[in-house]
């Protein structure tokens, strides 16, 4: 089956820490996006990608840093100058009908 | 400025009875619309979209939206809502290629009453 998948689904960082979370996409898309969700708020857009070795900020980029070595993987770093990223983080690829399809989520707690 | 606005934060309905969950947007270019389903802990499912023509679109799940070009809505429909619907409901406005403009709204939370 074709779809979206974030590992993991749940991730503690101790202040200080950076961590990673995997995005990994077998649906041939070539864009893909990084949104974070808060409670009782929509999805903020932190960095998309349209295609391989190309990436853009969103609107809250700061204290994240992603990179887009394969079409099918884009992976978000989530660095220690991120100052509340107690957060659920989604992932989503953008097919060619302009349709977002999104993965499972990662829920990042600050420990 | 281009936003989505969602203006019932919380709705409660009883099984069995119809649902309308409004979804209004301000958007420069025409705009192709969406409706996603959250269920707690999950990621977005899509349950609809328009692109352009028919103006009542159907989507999974029994559910149904309708453009209205001239109220900037976009507003979602269910004749009969079951416990299973019971979610956040995210309507989202992008456009065509326009690969950083999808803009959502802040959702609403819809409960059902057994």
């Amino acid at each position: 089956d074709g779809g979206i998948t974030q590992s993991p689904k749940y991730l503690f960082r101790k202040e200080g820490q950076n961590v990673t979370l995997s995005c990994e996409q077998n649906l041939n898309h070539d864009a893909m996006y990084w949104y974070r969700q808060d409670p009782g708020q929509g999805l903020r857009l932190i960095y998309y990608s349209q295609i391989v070795n190309d990436f853009q900020k969103g609107d809250i980029a700061e204290g994240y840093s992603v990179s887009r070595e394969k079409k099918e993987s884009f992976p978000l770093t989530v660095t220690s100058a991120q100052k509340n990223p107690t957060a659920f983080y989604l992932c989503a690829s953008r097919s060619i009908t302009d349709t977002q399809y999104f993965g499972p989520g990662t829920r990042l707690t600050v420990l | 400025a281009q936003s989505v606005t969602q203006p019932d934060i919380h709705i409660t309905v009883s099984e069995g009875a119809s649902l309308e969950l409004r979804c209004n947007y301000s958007y420069g270019a025409t705009p192709y619309l969406f409706w996603y389903v959250q269920s707690p802990g999950q990621g977005l499912q899509l349950l609809l979209k328009y692109f352009s023509g028919d103006t009542l679109v159907q989507g999974i799940k029994g559910f149904e939206a309708e453009f209205k070009r001239s109220q900037s809505s976009f507003n979602l429909r269910k004749p009969s809502v079951h416990w299973s619907d019971a979610a956040e409901y995210f309507c989202a406005v992008g456009a065509r290629a326009s690969y950083d403009k999808v803009i959502f709204g802040p959702g609403t939370s819809l409960s059902v009453i057994p």
